[in-house]
């Protein structure tokens, strides 16, 4: 595609819930990031893959966060038993490149709301 | 640890004004340093990737330096124009060329016209 996609944009929750955010990266992408957002900060980061492994999840703020790649295209990431201090803008990003040496492009973010 | 600042955490300026915005990082065994810039709502633009072999870059009216050795990085902004308002962040990698970015909490830039 022409650009990094993500959905959905706008994401309400009761808490406890499961939601399931998705990013489909620009074609060809082999690296594929998570950030998380919170309000007035900078983006803060979750997990990497490259191709359909994920490399680094050291980021993911606790067991309910879960996220794969299985076909190294799509990535979804999962959040179950959604609390209040998960609300945040979930970003997503892709670079062509295996290492980091190259342009980062990042999708408009699933804002998320867990009410 | 990285960690990165960015000073001041928001700028307001009249149209037509150059300035410059600040960004410092702790560890400066990087392999280069992005500037972003993010709209109200909106996920992240590059604007520019600096490798560390490089001392500047440039694309139009911006301009982006690194110092690895003072640990700084600041994003100059010829001409400022109302369209340029926007967050603007830096991001380093936390080590080396890890692919995982450590970002500042940005500077919030209004150009007033």
């Amino acid at each position: 595609g022409a650009g990094v996609s993500q959905s959905p944009r706008y994401k309400v929750a009761k808490r406890g819930q499961d939601v399931a955010l998705r990013c489909d990266p620009i074609s060809g992408h082999v690296s594929l990031f998570w950030y998380q957002q919170a309000l007035g900060q900078g983006p803060e980061f979750l997990t990497y893959f490259q191709n359909e492994a994920q490399l680094d999840k050291s980021g993911l703020p606790s067991d309910r966060f879960f996220a794969e790649r299985p076909e190294g295209s799509v990535s979804t990431l999962k959040i179950q038993r959604t609390q209040q201090e998960d609300s945040a803008v979930y970003l997503c990003a892709s670079t062509r490149l295996a290492e980091l040496t190259g342009e980062l492009f990042f999708g408009e973010g699933s804002r998320l709301t867990v009410l | 640890k990285q960690e990165v600042t960015q000073i001041p955490a928001a700028l307001s300026v009249p149209e037509g004004e150059n300035l410059v915005l600040n960004c410092s990082f702790t560890d400066s065994a990087i392999y280069n340093l992005q500037w972003f810039r993010q709209d109200p709502g909106k996920g992240l633009t590059s604007l520019l990737l600096i490798q560390s072999s490089q001392r500047e870059q440039t694309s139009g009216r911006l301009n982006a330096s690194l110092d690895k050795s003072s640990g700084r990085s600041t994003l100059y902004i010829a001409a400022s124009q109302p369209g340029d308002s926007a967050t603007y962040l830096c991001a380093a990698p936390i080590q080396g060329g890890s692919e995982k970015l450590v970002f500042g909490k940005g500077t919030k830039l209004t150009v007033n016209p």
